[in-house]
């Protein structure tokens, strides 16, 4: 099964900063590595597919890159609507499987 | 506008039955991949499994952790996804969610509904 470590786990950034989250797979995922946002009581939502194809509707500030195994997700000037969980999931084979998180809280 | 809706969340007891439902509208059923993944109360998400669409005869992935114990299933006629869950244990309390994508390559899941609470406790 293929892994995936995110790091931090936890952030701590002010409104403007930029902020970048890694996530490692164990072996190559090709490009096939999706981003999600997710707020407390609600369901994930996409901001990022393929590595680094924005989401129709998801603000050019997020912004996905890497290959084969490590891959990063880039927002640019954090707004506070920005705070949130963020889980990396490779969809390359199976078990697919996410990210463990990494939670950017306000500094 | 594509909507997925769970139900059939609930409590049981540990070694019980419980059977989710997905209902999907905005959408051909038959033309998607569907999953469903879930979390466990303030833990990450875990993906739970997947039936393919009808032209890949729909058939299944699963994780190890739950593998011959649910089941992925659907109802075209009835535009649902089901999670048919036996031999629970209290690990397999969490928020499930189903799942599915807009695109073609099934690369990503941009659809999700809003999650149903399934709680294993005696």
């Amino acid at each position: 099964d293929i892994q995936l470590t995110q790091s931090p786990s936890f952030l701590s950034a002010s409104v403007g900063d930029r902020v970048t989250i890694t996530c490692r797979a164990s072996q190559g995922v090709n490009s096939f590595l999706a981003w999600y946002q997710q707020k407390p009581g609600k369901a994930p939502k996409l901001l990022i597919y393929t590595t680094s194809t924005l989401q129709s509707g998801v603000p050019s500030r997020f912004s996905g890159s890497g290959s084969g195994t490590e891959f990063t997700l880039t927002i640019t000037s954090l707004q506070p609507e920005d705070f949130a969980t963020y889980y990396c999931q490779h969809l390359y084979g199976y078990p697919l499987t996410f990210g463990g998180g990494t939670k950017v809280e306000i500094k | 506008e594509v909507q997925l809706v769970e139900s059939g969340g609930g409590l049981v007891q540990p070694g019980g039955s419980l059977r989710l439902s997905c209902e999907v509208s905005g959408f051909t059923l038959s033309d998607h991949y569907m999953d469903w993944v879930r979390q466990a109360p303030g833990k990450g998400l875990e993906w739970v499994g997947r039936t393919r669409n009808k032209a890949n005869r729909y058939t299944t992935e699963y994780a190890a952790s739950v593998k011959g114990r649910f089941t992925v299933s659907r109802d075209e006629s009835k535009n649902s996804l089901f999670l048919q869950m036996s031999s629970l244990q209290t690990e397999d309390t969490a928020v499930y969610y189903c799942a599915s994508s807009s695109r073609a390559s099934w690369r990503d899941f941009d659809y999700w509904g809003q999650g149903t609470l399934v709680t294993v406790s005696s």
